[in-house]
């Protein structure tokens, strides 16, 4: 069983460009979340999705998108990617919002330089 | 919103001592407080959730007490061994008039458990 899973494990992506980071789950879970993890400042989510075709904001949204086209994708983009964009991200799924087991990707780490 | 805060940053105990995190959380509406274990270079998992119609709850050598009044939760580990080495994050979830909110967690606590 795959669970969730994200692309890719790590980039290196020069300031300005553009990225998008995948997230697959398939456990038919309908909420999925994009976090962020910095030291020191634990878990921030950046954008939630209740199921599909709706998402919402987090704590940290500002210089990401998502979408949620399907019960099994969230991808997270980065539109023109900056400095403070380096961190460590990631994507979430629970058959619930916010009030059962949440299942974590192995994680992205994303450098901008 | 939900702000969580969670003491100590690190804590570092000797093997088959007990160790305690402690969080706290700012809205009453909160009504979901899991914890989540991740090691070192892995993904968070949770190993122990509770529900706040639930004053305590145990599985092992790990247990979870919940305080409603004073708004706070604390994770208690008995016995550690190294293995229980690693970073420690509470979460809390609202609850407003049946619309779940999402999880908002703490910045972490790092438990290193000396042989």
């Amino acid at each position: 069983t795959a669970g969730i899973t994200q692309a890719p494990t790590s980039q290196i992506l020069a300031a300005g460009r553009s990225m998008t980071l995948r997230c697959t789950q398939d456990m038919r879970h309908n909420a999925m979340y994009w976090y962020r993890q910095d030291l020191g400042l634990g878990l921030r989510l950046i954008h939630y999705s209740n199921t599909a075709g709706t998402t919402g904001k987090g704590e940290v949204p500002d210089g990401y998108s998502v979408s949620r086209a399907n019960t099994d994708d969230f991808p997270l983009t980065l539109a023109s990617a900056v400095p403070s964009q380096t961190s460590v991200y990631f994507c979430a799924s629970s058959q619930g919002l916010g009030n059962t087991e949440a299942f974590f990707g192995q994680g992205t780490r994303l450098t901008v330089v | 919103g939900e702000n969580v805060e969670q003491h100590p940053s690190t804590l570092s105990v000797q093997e088959g001592d007990s160790a305690v995190i402690k969080c706290t959380y700012s809205d009453s509406a909160s009504n979901y407080f899991p914890w989540y274990k991740q090691e070192l270079g892995k993904r968070p998992q949770l190993i122990i959730d509770i529900r706040s119609n639930v004053g305590e709850k145990k599985d092992q050598r790990i247990a979870v007490t919940l305080n409603k009044t004073a708004k706070h939760f604390s994770l208690h580990i008995t016995e550690t061994q190294p293995e229980d080495s690693a970073v420690y994050f509470c979460a809390a979830s609202p609850n407003y008039g049946g619309s779940q909110g999402n999880l908002i967690f703490g910045k972490g606590t790092k438990l290193s458990v000396k042989p």
